[in-house]
This record gives structure tokens, C-alpha cells and sequence, in this order.
């Protein structure tokens, strides 16, 4: 079974600081991985995804994320966070043929000014 | 293109009552899946439907229920209405089966159980 695990469930950094949003993932089979962001009475936007190809993906708003096989990563990262980053990412695992994606608990990025 | 739509946004209802929401994909999106979220155990997989058939189905009991229409529209009909089932219920919607297209997400209806 896929399944993805988030590790910390609150980071806080301060504005212009190195955002860093931890997901390993647990897949039997090459995954399809995802990251969502999620502000205060909003549906899930996706950020980006990995599907084949180049494992440093970019995505929407200056994240990216780089999917490491050897580490069953997909780490996010931003270089430097804006109050308008503070919102709860969650990353997600689907498989091949269906869109039965699994979510990570989630993590609420909180920026300081 | 439009967005995901879901009406209502908000639902108020009573124990034992029942409830339908309902979804309308990105259009040319033909799978709509659907998603419980709550506080205590985070976003959870439903179903999803694919050209007017249910394709799979998560961990939910079977008072949960859906139905996809010919224009690839969504209904969720939870029966006999349980506290536990207060939630944001968020639709998604892709252009197909495959997994790694990605889902794109409605703003959610949120129902409140009394």
C-alpha cells in the first residue's frame, strides 16, 4: 500500500528565511507524489507533482521539490518565505491507475515577520 | 477554464438526517473523486468516478454513497447522518485515470452535524 509520512506537523520560520517541508513516501511501485497547499477556508492548489523524468521538480509560488529514490523523499523547499507562504502543505501519493490518493497529515507553515 | 465547483458551501443538519452534495468538474475533466477532511483524521479518500461508474472506494461505510452524471457532474449522498460526520467534503476532479495527472480540488462544503 502507498502511503505517505510528513514529518512535522508545525514549522515556523521567519520571512526571507529557507522553507523546508519534510514527506517520505512508502510505495511498492514508482509513486506519483504531490504537493498541496491549503489556506484557511480554501480547497487543496497544487503546488507541483513528480511523475517520470527529472526528480528536481519546480512548481507554482517558488517551491520545489526533489524526489530522491535511495531516500524515499520529496522533500519541499522554497529559498526564501513570504508571509503569503503561511498555510497548511500537505503531500500525497497516488498510484498508476487511479486517483486514489493517499495524504500526509499535513503541515502548517507559519512565517514570521 | 473554470474551477471545481461545489454547492453548497456550508450545510447545517440534524443527526439521522441525510444529505446530497454536489460537484462539477474542470470541464473535459471525466474523474471526480471525493475526499473527507477532518481534524482528526486529516483527508481521507471516499471514492472516485470515472464515466458515470464508481472505480474505487476508500474505508467508508456504505451510508456513503455517490453517483456520477453523463456530463461527468458528481453527487455525495451521506444517509442517516452520524456527529462523526461533520467534515469539509472536497471534490476533485482529473482528466482521466491515471494517477499521475494529478487532482484538481473544489473549495469544499463544509457540513456541520447537530
Amino acid at each position: 500500500a502507498q502511503s505517505v509520512t510528513q514529518l512535522g506537523s508545525h514549522v515556523s520560520v521567519s520571512e526571507g528565511a529557507l522553507v523546508l517541508l519534510r514527506c517520505n513516501y512508502s510505495s511498492s511501485v514508482p509513486p506519483y507524489l504531490f504537493w498541496y497547499v491549503q489556506y484557511p477556508n480554501q480547497g487543496l492548489q497544487l503546488l507541483l507533482k513528480y511523475t517520470t523524468g527529472a526528480t528536481l521538480v519546480k512548481g507554482i509560488n517558488g517551491f520545489e521539490a526533489e524526489f530522491k529514490k535511495s531516500e524515499t523523499s520529496f522533500h519541499l523547499t522554497k529559498p526564501s518565505a513570504h508571509m503569503s507562504d503561511a498555510a497548511e502543505y500537505f503531500c500525497a501519493v497516488s498510484g498508476n491507475n487511479n486517483n486514489d490518493m493517499r495524504f500526509g497529515a499535513g503541515t502548517r507553515l507559519t512565517v514570521k515577520p | 477554464k473554470a474551477g471545481v465547483t461545489q454547492t453548497p458551501r456550508y450545510l447545517i443538519k440534524t443527526r439521522g438526517q441525510q444529505v446530497t452534495l454536489s460537484c462539477s468538474p474542470i470541464s473535459g475533466h471525466r474523474s471526480v473523486s471525493w475526499y473527507q477532511q477532518t481534524p482528526g483524521q486529516g483527508l481521507q479518500f471516499l471514492f472516485e468516478y470515472f464515466s458515470e461508474t464508481q472505480r474505487n472506494k476508500g474505508n467508508f461505510p456504505g451510508r456513503f454513497s455517490g453517483r456520477q452524471f453523463s456530463n461527468s457532474r458528481s453527487e455525495m449522498n451521506v444517509s442517516t447522518l452520524e456527529l462523526g460526520d461533520s467534515a469539509l467534503y472536497l471534490c476533485a476532479s482529473s482528466p482521466t485515470l491515471a494517477g499521475g495527472r494529478g487532482q484538481y480540488f473544489g473549495p469544499g462544503t463544509r457540513l456541520t452535524v447537530t
